[in-house]
């Protein structure tokens, strides 16, 4: 099985800020990566698919990058309603995997 | 528009069966990928298996291969996730997600099922 390890785990920004959440393959995938965020007692809304494109109707001040093993998930100027649990999960393979998660909290 | 309905939440007792379903509708249901994931009280989203309803091809994370069975009937456009014995370790809310023809990533998830077991 394919390793996704997502850091950090949890972190404190303020409404304006940008900020950065990494995800490593244990090996190459590609660009097959989505990004999905998640808000308590909903289900995980995509974000973004193929590593870096938007899905239709996200914000364009969520952006994602990266190939092989190494891949990013930027928020630029953080808003209200970005507060939640973000995840990675590659489709290179199955079995798809998912990582631990990113919760974004407000400072 | 797409749609993933899942059924409603489930309080069973250990040792009982349960099946939970998964009806798409907006699309056709036959020609896309659909997954489950699991995720546990506080916990991340894990990934359980996927059938391809036009076959029933079907792909179990080796995580749950044995535990779980995922089955369809396409005449209904409905996906189900079956146990036969249920542990209180399978209390956790379940998702099923379509896979986007185009690129794999999940693209529509039902709105999740909440299944507590309890004695």
């Amino acid at each position: 099985d394919i390793q996704m390890t997502q850091s950090p785990s949890s972190l404190s920004a303020s409404v304006g800020d940008r900020v950065t959440i990494t995800c490593r393959a244990s090996q190459g995938i590609s660009s097959w990566l989505a990004w999905y965020q998640q808000k308590p007692g909903k289900a995980p809304k995509p974000l973004i698919y193929a590593a870096s494109s938007l899905r239709s109707g996200v914000p364009s001040r969520f952006s994602g990058s990266g190939s092989g093993t190494d891949f990013t998930l930027t928020i630029n100027s953080l808003q209200p309603e970005d507060f939640a649990t973000y995840y990675c999960q590659q489709y290179d393979s199955y079995p798809r995997t998912f990582g631990g998660g990113t919760k974004v909290e407000i400072k | 528009e797409v749609q993933l309905v899942q059924s409603g939440a489930e309080v069973k007792k250990p040792g009982e069966s349960l099946k939970i379903s998964c009806r798409g509708s907006g699309y056709r249901f036959n020609n896309y990928w659909i997954g489950w994931v699991r995720q546990m009280p506080g916990k991340g989203l894990e990934w359980m298996g996927i059938i391809y309803p036009d076959d029933s091809d079907t792909k179990y994370s080796p995580s749950f291969q044995g535990q779980v069975t995922i089955s369809v009937d396409r005449s209904i456009n409905t996906a189900y996730l079956q146990w036969s014995s249920l542990k209180a370790s399978d209390t956790a809310t379940y998702y099923c997600a379509r896979e986007s023809l185009t690129s794999a990533e999940s693209d529509y998830w039902g709105q999740g099922t909440l299944v507590t077991v309890s004695s």
